[in-house]
């Protein structure tokens, strides 16, 4: 089945820097790639999604990269802000006969004011 | 407002208790799930449901069970069984098979044995 890693597994920086956030997927025909931020006592909320066959996707500060061949995808936050700090979650999913969405470990994002 | 509600948001159970989380969506979903969040493990799938009447299990189904009577609720029952109950719990819905799967996600239950 699907497996999907993430790193770094906790991510500190300065506010206005950039934040990075990588992620690899194992099944090939997984063909969804949602992110979701957490907040403190909250659920997930989606911030950005981005499809096989699309290879970047940006909204505002936000961005994510696709490489399939590598299996790769990646968050970027430009010009962070201290309201940017959450628990980031990469995910992949198939549409297959259900739309199973495996999720990756997540990310603790700590942006310094 | 349209949105997904989870109640309570806090619960304690003792040990051998069965204990069942609310889950409610006004957004006319036709999928529901719930997952269980453990610290460094991400969001493990419980259960789901693609319509009324019909469920299917996830990948740690053992030690739960659901019903989905109706479409707008899909409550979730700790059963004594669960060896290790003790987790945060999200319940989540989505629209079926329309090309766009993004999940709502209600505000969780932070489930504690006592």
């Amino acid at each position: 089945g699907e497996n999907v890693e993430q790193h770094p597994s906790t991510l500190s920086v300065q506010e206005g820097d950039s934040a990075v956030i990588k992620c690899t997927y194992s099944d090939s025909a997984s063909n969804y790639f949602p992110w979701y931020k957490q907040e403190l006592g909250k659920g997930p909320q989606l911030i950005i999604d981005i499809r096989s066959n699309v290879g970047e996707k940006k909204d505002q500060r936000i961005a994510v990269t696709l490489n399939k061949t590598a299996k790769h995808f990646s968050l970027h936050i430009t010009e962070t802000q201290p309201e940017d700090s959450a628990v980031y979650f990469c995910a992949a999913s198939m549409r297959t006969s259900y739309d199973k969405v495996i999720f990756g470990p997540g990310t603790s994002l700590s942006v310094i004011p | 407002d349209g949105g997904i509600t989870q109640s309570p948001k806090y619960l304690f159970r003792k040990e051998g208790q069965n204990v069942t989380l609310s889950c409610e969506q006004n957004l006319n979903h036709d999928a529901m799930y719930w997952y269980r969040q453990d610290p460094g493990q991400g969001l493990r799938l419980i259960y789901y449901s693609q319509i009324v009447n019909d469920f299917q299990k996830g990948d740690i189904a053992e030690g739960y069970s659901v019903s989905r009577e109706k479409k707008e609720s899909f409550p979730l029952t700790v059963t004594s069984a669960q060896k290790n109950p003790t987790a945060f719990y999200l319940c989540a819905s989505s629209h079926w098979g329309q090309g766009n799967t993004e999940a709502f996600f209600g505000q969780g239950t932070r489930l504690t044995v006592v």
